[in-house]
């Protein structure tokens, strides 16, 4: 059964700082990994959507990457802004089922 | 852009009432899912849809029912509700296909059972 983990748990960094969220997952068998941001009582934001064959993807300051062979993924956050501070989650669609599975998530503040 | 929407941004029942949690999307997806949110537990799929009038178990269906009589909607029922299924309820949709194809959310619906 398809398990995901992030660490950490919660990030406290100050403002214009580059970061890293990582995602690890326990079985490589999978289509796409979605990453998604989610504001308290909110519900998820599509960030990112990275197929099982690419490496990674990019949209404006954000990258994630890939590596599936590993179980990994990261998403790198370039210049945070106290906007970006929110729970960022990733959650892994296998081939053998319809379901993404997600994340516990990592929670982020970025500091003015 | 997708839309997903949901009935209710907040909802308090009481126990032992019959609670429908409506999801309503523009896309013509033809899955649906939903998940319920909980601290420290993260988010667990309750139940899903790839079709009308189809509907499968996800991990956690006991206390829940769903109805998918429209392509669009898609419902959440709480046959009778109980404290313990006070959480945020998360509806989803997205289309079919293996790859290219992403989850969109709605924005939630807190419900309060009391």
């Amino acid at each position: 059964k398809q398990e995901v983990t992030q660490i950490p748990a919660a990030l406290s960094v100050p403002e214009g700082e580059n970061l890293v969220l990582n995602c690890s997952f326990t079985d490589s068998a999978i289509y796409n990994l979605q990453w998604f941001r989610q504001d308290p009582g909110k519900g998820l934001t599509s960030l990112l959507l990275i197929q099982s064959s690419q490496r990674e993807q990019t949209s404006g300051r954000l990258n994630a990457s890939l590596d599936k062979s590993s179980g990994r993924s990261t998403l790198y956050i370039a210049a945070s802004q106290p906007g970006d501070s929110a729970t960022y989650l990733c959650a892994v669609r296998g081939t053998r089922g319809q379901n993404f599975v997600f994340g516990p998530g990592t929670r982020l503040s970025v500091l003015p | 852009d997708v839309k997903v929407t949901q009935s209710s941004r907040y909802l308090v029942k009481r126990t032992g009432e019959k609670v429908f949690l409506e999801c309503v999307q523009d896309m013509d997806h033809e899955n649906m899912f939903w998940y319920r949110q909980d601290p420290g537990l993260g988010l667990r799929l309750i139940y899903f849809s790839y079709d009308v009038k189809m509907k499968e178990k996800g991990d956690i269906p006991e206390g829940y029912s769903v109805s998918r009589e429209k392509k669009e909607r898609f419902s959440l029922i709480l046959e009778s509700a109980s404290t313990n299924q006070t959480s945020m309820y998360l509806c989803a949709s997205r289309s079919h296909g293996p790859s290219y194809n992403e989850q969109f959310f709605g924005p939630g619906t807190r419900l309060t059972v009391l």
